[in-house]
């Protein structure tokens, strides 16, 4: 089956530029989750969605940040105004969402670097 | 809330040594599922074990994992190290209820040298 698809791969900004991440997840797959991975740290949980309906998006700094799902398959991750705390590489994955406790499936990512 | 941690950001091991990478936890829940994610060198983080059951061994590829919930662990132990096993290796936590949340620990890097 085709895994976890993002893009793009990489991206370079200049701090107040704005960029875009996009997910396929699994097909199937109903929960959908975005993490921040910042260099040499584990995971961080930004937002996660089941179908189209956000679940917690707690830790996504609402100022800048925004990430939707209109339809419940692909999703976009938004920052709005870069700022060099953001350079991290951002993953998604996506799960079955048959139960609780499910494996992760992860994409690449997509490593921003904010100058 | 949730926790995961993971105190050894660096384990160094000889090929064909035992490795032990440590994890530790806090949760609330009493219905919790722990995972060992690898993610190598420009790859995806990917799930190498999974456990629900207290006391249980669980193995995959040669590593295995025991949830201990009397000591709040899950460490992730090999017999014999291989070069291949050289990979960053994250400790997670996802609750039984409340959602899907899935919490990882700040991850160790594991290298093996010949």
């Amino acid at each position: 089956e085709a895994g976890v698809t993002q893009s793009p791969r990489y991206a370079v900004l200049q701090e107040g530029q704005a960029v875009s991440f996009w997910c396929d997840p699994i097909s199937g797959h109903d929960t959908l989750y975005w993490y921040q991975q910042p260099r040499d740290q584990g995971p961080q949980l930004l937002v996660y969605f089941r179908d189209e309906a956000v679940i917690d998006n707690s830790q996504l700094p609402s100022d800048r940040f925004s990430a939707v799902r209109p339809k419940g398959t692909n999703s976009t991750l938004k920052i709005q105004s870069a700022k060099q705390g953001d350079t991290a590489t951002y993953l998604c994955a996506s799960s079955p969402g048959t139960y609780s406790n499910e494996r992760l499936f992860f994409g690449h990512g997509t490593k921003l670097s904010v100058l | 809330g949730d926790s995961v941690t993971q105190t050894e950001g660096l384990v160094t091991v000889t090929e064909g040594l035992p490795v032990k990478l440590n994890c530790t936890y806090q949760t609330t829940y009493l219905t919790i599922a722990f995972f060992w994610y690898v993610q190598y060198l420009n790859e995806a983080p990917q799930v190498l074990l999974r456990s629900s059951t207290d006391n249980k061994r669980t193995e995959h590829q040669g590593f295995h994992a025991t949830l201990h919930k009397s000591s709040s662990s899950f460490h992730l132990q090999k017999s014999s190290a291989q070069l291949s096993d050289s990979a960053l290796y994250y400790c997670a936590l996802s609750p039984g209820t409340g959602g899907y949340k899935v919490v990882f620990g700040s991850g160790t890097r594991l290298l093996v040298s010949p």
